[in-house]
């Protein structure tokens, strides 16, 4: 099964700050990578698909790139909004579908 | 707009069985697969298992293979996930969530989760 890593598993940061999550794989995943926020008491959202294409809806400071091994969720301008938990999840060798294990990220 | 709201969770007790739905509205259900994903108290997320939109293909983690079967009935648009040989560790929000078709897998439309606790 193909593995993945986010880091920091935990961060904290202020509002406007810009925030970068890294998840690294086991083995290349090509582009086959997604994020989800998960905030508190809520199901994920989807947020970024095949590594770098935003999900409907989702606002333009989420961006996502990388290709690979390594993948990188930013937020360019933290908003009190986005205190959430991030997951990574790959879809490149399936099943079974696996996810990171989350990145905390607190509004300082 | 999408909707999927799971329903059945509840106590059992270890080996027993469980049945969990997703009532599934707002798009043409079948044309979509869909997975199960569960978080146990205060961890991440696992994938359960799918089913293709027409139930030929059906895949399940190691980690409930032959204890869980997941089922669909797409003329009343509900998705089931029927859980037996229940275990402590299966402990955990259950979520339905639609696969957007995409080559790239996304999950993207969750339902709120039903909780299943195995617990004697």
């Amino acid at each position: 099964d193909i593995g993945l890593t986010q880091s920091p598993s935990s961060l904290s940061a202020s509002v406007g700050d810009r925030v970068t999550i890294t998840c690294r794989a086991s083995q290349s995943i090509s582009k086959f990578l997604n994020w989800y926020q998960q905030k508190p008491g809520k199901a994920p959202k989807a947020l970024i698909y095949a590594a770098s294409s935003l999900q409907s809806g989702v606002p333009s400071r989420f961006s996502g790139s990388g290709s690979g091994t390594d993948f990188t969720l930013t937020i360019s301008s933290l908003q009190p909004e986005d205190s959430a938990i991030y997951y990574c999840q790959q879809s490149y060798t399936t099943p079974p579908y696996t996810f990171g294990q989350g990145t905390k990220l607190e509004i300082k | 707009q999408v909707q999927l709201v799971e329903s059945g969770g509840g106590a059992v007790q270890p080996g027993r069985s469980l049945r969990v739905s997703c009532a599934a509205s707002g798009f043409t259900f079948g044309f979509h697969a869909m997975h199960w994903v569960r978080q146990a108290p205060g961890t991440g997320l696992q994938w359960v298992g799918l089913i293709s939109s027409d139930s030929t293909r059906t895949h399940y983690a190691d980690s409930v293979k032959g204890r869980f079967t997941i089922s669909r009935d797409n003329s009343r648009n509900t998705l089931y996930l029927q859980m037996n040989s229940l275990r402590p560790e299966d402990t955990a929000l259950y979520y339905c969530a639609r696969d957007d078709g995409r080559p790239s897998g996304t999950f993207d439309s969750w339902g709120l989760g039903t909780l299943v606790v195995v617990s004697t």
